[in-house]
């Protein structure tokens, strides 16, 4: 079946240093991933997403990578903040289908 | 996200109560989701509805059902509650007409707690 997994639970990095998030997923029919991010007490919130036409997509000091050979997502986050201290998630879906299947999550951890 | 909310937001309640879990939104979205949170895990497809005469079962949809009474309204119901089903409720949002269509929006979420 389909699952989207992460390699890392908890990632703890110091503010300043640039920050990578791991995510593998399996379902090779999946074309469109996306990244949320989720601070305590809220809901998710939209980070980034990319098609799988492409192999990398930059917003505000975000950057995430698509290796669809190894099937393998990546979230990179420059000059981490505390404020990015959060739990990260990735999803895959299927173009028009709008179902996500959601990872597990990693919790950044970000130390002044 | 303001535009999407959640009612209540917290609720604690006895094993074989019925429970309601309301979602409205302001965006016009069409299409509405709800999904559930349990600790170390990801977030689990419950019900979704792409438009008010069309509700689809998800992963995890056993002990649930739903209504779609609006375009703007998405409910979930628990019959009978069950101390498994203590978990954190999401509801969410999305519009294939957008054009980063796929992204969901979320709703604050319900902590839910079955006795």
């Amino acid at each position: 079946g389909e699952s989207v997994g992460l390699h890392l639970p908890t990632l703890s990095v110091q503010e300043g240093d640039n920050s990578i998030i791991n995510c593998a997923y399996s379902n090779s029919a999946s074309d469109y991933f996306i990244w949320y991010k989720q601070e305590s007490g809220k809901g998710p919130q939209f980070i980034i997403d990319i098609r799988s036409n492409m192999d990398k997509r930059q917003g505000q000091r975000v950057t995430v990578l698509l290796n669809k050979t190894v099937k393998h997502l990546s979230l990179q986050i420059a000059a981490t903040q505390p404020g990015d201290s959060a739990v990260y998630f990735c999803a895959e879906a299927n173009t028009g289908f709008q179902k996500l299947v959601f990872g597990t999550g990693t919790r950044l951890l970000v130390s002044p | 996200d303001a535009d999407v909310t959640q009612t209540p937001r917290n609720r604690i309640t006895k094993t074989g109560k019925r429970i309601m879990l309301e979602c409205s939104q302001t965006k016009g979205h069409d299409r509405m989701y709800w999904y559930r949170q349990d600790p170390g895990l990801g977030l689990r497809l419950i019900y979704y509805s792409f438009d008010v005469k069309d509700i689809n079962k998800g992963e995890i949809s056993d002990g649930y059902s739903v209504s779609r009474q609006a375009q703007a309204k998405f409910s979930l119901s628990l019959e009978s509650a069950i101390p498994n089903q203590t978990a954190l409720y999401f509801c969410a949002t999305s519009d294939l007409r957008l054009a980063g269509y796929n992204e969901q929006f979320f709703g604050p979420g319900t902590r839910l707690t079955v006795l």
